[in-house]
Order: structure tokens, then sequence, then C-alpha cells
């Protein structure tokens, strides 16, 4: 069975940093690409970043760019997200999501974790 | 990276068909036939429903379907049922390892 757990959200202050952390089980992690998708409290979902399954492609959202740094360790099964620079607007609900390709681009997101919760307020 | 444009809402009765748009741009939806459609009940994570356009995972019910014309992807529920109420969201490839989502639809079953 498919796991993904996030982990590292919680309550900081803006221009702080925060790393979450997706610990994958139930497949093989290195053969697909992953994502970090958020969802603020009562509104849309959001892609913020993916990475393909070699770390070779990584692609962000334009409004996470220069702040925010995707990486994996499939050697631990885990991907994550350095969140630098954050703010108020970065207040939401983190999935991590795998993807049924390697590479990112064939938009098929099949397996998403339950998120965690990231409230960035002073 | 501007958010695929949506309806906010749509609604049907029990056993009609629905159909939600979802319009980008000639450097997302219409570039690629890469659009895949989720399904979102509330405090659920999304489910989903529709890849590469119009094909869909196994296990999802052949009542829905989707298209792609120009730079609008479409998803079609057919024999709407109680449990379709949720909300739906679309999403492309953009193109340089990036992917955008559509601002949701919410789909009321009368």
């Amino acid at each position: 069975e498919v796991q993904l757990v996030e982990s590292g959200g919680g309550l900081v202050q803006p221009g702080r940093s925060l790393r979450l952390s997706c610990a994958a089980s139930g497949f093989t992690f290195d053969d697909y690409a992953m994502h970090w998708v958020r969802q603020a409290p009562g509104k849309g979902l959001e892609w913020v970043s993916g990475i393909s399954w070699n770390s070779g492609s990584i692609g962000y959202a334009d409004s996470v760019k220069g702040r925010f740094t995707i990486s994996r360790d499939n050697a631990k099964n885990s991907l994550y997200l350095q969140m630098n620079s954050l703010r108020a607007e970065d207040t939401a609900l983190y999935y991590c999501a795998k993807d049924e390709y390697a590479m990112v681009r064939g938009v098929r997101i099949d397996y998403w974790g339950q998120g965690t919760l990231v409230t960035v307020s002073s | 990276q501007s958010a695929l444009t949506q309806p906010a809402s749509v609604s049907g009765s029990p056993g009609q068909s629905i159909t939600i748009s979802c319009t980008g741009t000639s450097s997302d939806v219409g570039s690629y036939n890469l659009v895949s459609w989720y399904q979102q009940h509330p405090g659920k994570a999304p489910k989903l429903m529709i890849y590469e356009g119009s094909k869909r995972p196994s296990g999802v019910s052949n009542r829905f379907s989707g298209s792609k014309s120009g730079n609008t992807a479409s998803l079609t529920i057919s024999g709407l049922q109680a449990e379709d109420e949720a909300d739906y969201y679309c999403c492309s490839y953009a193109g340089s390892s990036s992917y955008v989502f559509g601002t949701g639809t919410k789909v009321t079953v009368l």
C-alpha cells in the first residue's frame, strides 16, 4: 500500500524558514517524480514544486521560485521542501504527492498524503 | 503561470450530465495533451479522475470523461450521482517541468 506521510509543518513567523519532509513507502520511490502541492484554507489547489526521479529535472511555481527548494533522498525514500523567507500567503496545507511518471511532465499525480499545515503569522 | 480558469460552480440533478470547462493558454493546455482532473471531497486529499486529457485510471467510473479543444479542456460527468458532489480541479503541464492547477469547480447535485 502506497503511503506518503508529511511532517515538519507548524506556526512560523514571517521571514523565517521551515523544512517539510515526506516519508514514502509501498512503492519503488526512485522510479517516480514527486511533488509538493498546497491548499490555503478554504481555497483551491496550487502546485508548488516537482522533482524527477533522479533530481535531474526540478520545477517551481513562480510564487515560490527563489524561496523554496525541493529535494529528495532516494536512499531514505524521502522528499523535502526547504521553505525560506516565508510569507503570510504561504499559509496552507502542504501535500506530498506521487507522480505516475518518472519525469515532471505527465501530470498524473496518483497518490497524495494527508498534508501538513504551515501557518505563517507573527 | 496563471491558474487555469474554471467555473466556480456547476450543478445538476441526479441522472443528468454536466460539463466543467478548464481554460488555459497556448503555453499550457493548448500546447500539450497533458491535462488531468482531480476530485476532492471536503477534508479529503484529491483523487485522480482523468489523465492525459481523456484516460481514466483503473477504478474510476466510466461516467467520467475528458476532452480538449484548443486551449480548453473539459470534464463531463454523466449519470450524475449524489457521491459526485465535490470540488473538481484541472491541472496542466506548463512547460519547464512545471504544472498549473485550475481555480476549481464546486459540483452540486440538486
